[in-house]
């Protein structure tokens, strides 16, 4: 069974900081990966998505990278803003018998707060 | 502007009552998704659907039901067998499985207390 662990579960920096969010994960036969950003009482939105056949994607201030092997993906933010503001997700995403249906599996978020 | 609709926003319900929460999207995608989120923990898959009429239990359908008469259609019906139903619900869908690059798409959600 798949279990997905993110690391903190809290972070506080002061703006303009470079961070880095880790995720990791059990189970090393993923399809994909992704990262959401869920702002309070809100929906998830996509982010970033890496293909298990990927090292890394790229999107603006965010670079995602994933080390299947070792069962890890992380989330770098360059330049934080206030704006960045959120929780952060990972999911795992697997493939199902049914008719090639994806399950995401996902982690319990780390909940990031920029400084101004 | 193409997305997906999740009513109500807040609902209350009644000890021993079924509501059912409204998933409309227009983003004609061929699998949509119910997951529930309780407070400070990761998402967890409660059903899903691949086509019209026909749908999987996921991880936690227990208490729950849903219907697929439409491809733009995913009502979930949080029945009074759910013992635990206060929580935040996130309906989701996406195109069909193996275009390259496809990712998940999420509604804004609906919160459900129980009074």
């Amino acid at each position: 069974k798949q279990e997905v662990t993110q690391i903190p579960a809290a972070l506080s920096v002061p703006e303009g900081e470079n961070l880095v969010l880790n995720c990791s994960f059990t189970d090393s036969a993923i399809y994909n990966l992704q990262w959401f950003r869920q702002d309070p009482g809100k929906g998830l939105t996509s982010l970033l998505l890496i293909q298990s056949s990927q090292r890394e994607q790229t999107s603006g201030r965010l670079n995602a990278s994933l080390d299947k092997s070792s069962g890890r993906s992380t989330l770098y933010i360059a330049a934080s803003q206030p704006g960045d503001s959120a929780t952060y997700l990972c999911a795992v995403g697997s493939l199902l018998r049914v008719q090639g249906a994806q399950k995401l599996v996902f982690g319990q978020g780390t909940r990031l707060t920029i400084n101004p | 502007d193409g997305g997906i609709t999740q009513s109500p926003k807040y609902l209350f319900r009644k000890e021993g009552q079924n509501v059912t929460l409204s998933c409309e999207q227009n983003l004609n995608h061929d699998a949509m998704y119910w997951y529930r989120q309780d407070p400070g923990q990761g998402l967890r898959l409660i059903y899903y659907s691949q086509i019209v009429n026909d749908f999987q239990k996921g991880d936690i359908a227990e208490g729950y039901s849903v219907s697929r008469e439409k491809k733009e259609s995913f009502p979930l019906t949080v029945t009074s067998a759910q013992k635990n139903p206060t929580a935040f619900y996130l309906c989701a869908s996406r195109p069909r499985s193996g275009i390259s690059g496809n990712t998940i798409y999420f509604g804004e959600g609906s919160w459900l207390t129980v009074v």
